[in-house]
């Protein structure tokens, strides 16, 4: 799987859109980006996932760049309960069978701001 | 709530003793992932079971085994503890099927301290 570059940590001001950047340049053509978050030591959540194109959902809008080397997690209206560690990961998602674990790296510590 | 069960939330052992943890995946799901998150290593990916099946290991010791059941419900077996042990234990569960994606989801841990 391809190696993810994320800052270590960001700060985000309640209300105002927190974007998570998270550089990928080695991923492959059948590797999805995942992102993830911890809410301190609680079970990693899932946030939302793309292969080629823009992903929102209820949480969060994933933009992924052309070229694919690069994302960003965009979270529209930050909470206080947004303080968490943010993870971005790329990953095969193989189909028929078992499917290949996450790595984590050490993520970004996002800190809203009241 | 994720759906994926993991049982004791909280366990104090002493050094030189074995423990088990149990995990209950999301209803069907057939695959079973653990890992280990202590302060200074961040999530570690420790082994992988598909219906019943080993099917991908990490860097889990020698002195710790898992197994996945029949019934797809899984268990953590750590042995001749040490201190070093003391940890989040997370399981976590995938359907393992196209149809239904491959996103994982996390239990809420298992927190081991040895003492």
């Amino acid at each position: 799987d391809a190696k993810t570059t994320q800052p270590p940590s960001m700060d985000c001001a309640e209300g105002r859109a927190a974007n998570l950047p998270c550089n990928h340049s080695t991923i492959s053509g059948n590797e999805y980006v995942y992102w993830y978050r911890q809410i301190h030591s609680q079970g990693p959540q899932y946030i939302i996932h793309g292969l080629k194109n823009n992903e929102t959902n209820e949480m969060a809008s994933l933009i992924i760049t052309e070229d694919r080397k690069s994302s960003t997690l965009i979270l529209p209206h930050a909470t206080l309960r947004d303080t968490a560690v943010y993870y971005c990961i790329v990953r095969v998602a193989s189909y028929g069978g078992a499917t290949n674990k996450l790595i984590f790296g050490t993520g970004t510590l996002l800190a809203v701001q009241p | 709530d994720s759906g994926v069960t993991q049982t004791p939330k909280h366990l104090i052992t002493a050094t030189g003793q074995r423990v088990t943890l149990r995990c209950s995946p999301r209803s069907g799901d057939l695959s079973v992932y653990w890992y280990q998150q202590s302060l200074d290593q961040g999530l570690q990916f420790l082994i992988q079971y598909y219906n019943g099946e080993e099917r991908a290991k990490g860097n889990i010791l020698e002195r710790f085994s898992a197994q996945q059941f029949p019934d797809l419900h899984s268990e953590l077996n750590l042995s001749s503890l040490e201190l070093g042990d003391s940890a989040l234990y997370f399981c976590a569960s995938n359907p393992g099927e196209a149809v239904s994606g491959n996103t994982i989801y996390f239990g809420e841990g298992s927190w081991l301290t040895v003492v």
